[in-house]
């Protein structure tokens, strides 16, 4: 079992809708959990963090975290085409600058 | 502006040969971390350093090193190239204790082909 878990995708979404990315994680001690926005052929770049349950709201974008459960979620509201890209889901345990990444998810916005 | 900066951008090299990948950043970040990206397996972490002169090995460190002797760099070495170390390499730097996380911010990679 893989750490950490993406559907690779492609998720594709019309512009305006709703896209939800999940990933779930198998360490349950992990505390820290965050969303990387990656473009093709360009480096990740941190979009969310989260590290308590619930939700966290940041413009469009929420992360929603359920620990018993083991997954944590994104939400992009009112997608755009600019959105198209693969986001990776990371992991690191409570107290640890390591991440362990997912593969990630490739999402697709058709205008 | 603070910046981290990759060289070379790609690189071709052939099987058994020694390459070095520079990874030079101007954050003045405690925390640099080296990983390579293939398809159907994301990021992985390679090494990771806290600090000059300090340096980890990650979940896939076999066939590379690293050495800290300064706050900016952390080069990466592959000792004998293999073709399976064909990848994007990436670095990444983060400020603060290692006890805390912070954020990464990414090179923009070296695409490394080994023929």
């Amino acid at each position: 079992q893989k750490e950490v878990e993406q559907n690779s995708g492609p998720l594709s979404v019309p512009e305006g809708a709703i896209a939800s990315l999940n990933c779930t994680y198998s360490d349950r001690g992990s505390q820290s959990f965050f969303w990387y926005r990656q473009y093709s052929g360009k480096s990740p770049e941190l979009i969310m963090f989260i590290y308590s349950n619930g939700d966290k709201e940041d413009g469009r974008f929420t992360a929603q975290l359920n620990k018993a459960s083991q997954y944590v979620s994104l939400l992009i509201r009112d997608s755009q085409p600019s959105d198209s890209a693969t986001y990776l889901c990371a992991v690191t345990p409570g107290g640890y600058q390591k991440v362990t990444f997912g593969t990630g998810t490739k999402l697709q916005v058709i205008p | 502006d603070a910046e981290i900066t990759q060289s070379p951008r790609h690189k071709i090299t052939e099987t058994g040969r020694q390459v070095t990948l520079a990874c030079h950043q101007t954050w003045n970040h405690n925390n640099m971390f080296w990983y390579r990206q293939d398809l159907g397996h994301g990021l992985r972490l390679i090494h990771y350093s806290y600090g000059v002169q300090d340096t980890n090995k990650g979940e896939v460190s076999d066939g590379y090193s690293v050495s800290r002797s300064n706050t900016e760099d952390l080069p990466l070495t592959l000792e004998s190239a293999a073709s399976s170390q064909t990848s994007v390499y990436f670095c990444a730097s983060s400020e603060g204790l290692a006890a805390t996380y912070n954020e990464q911010f990414f090179g923009p990679g070296t695409r490394l082909t080994v023929l």
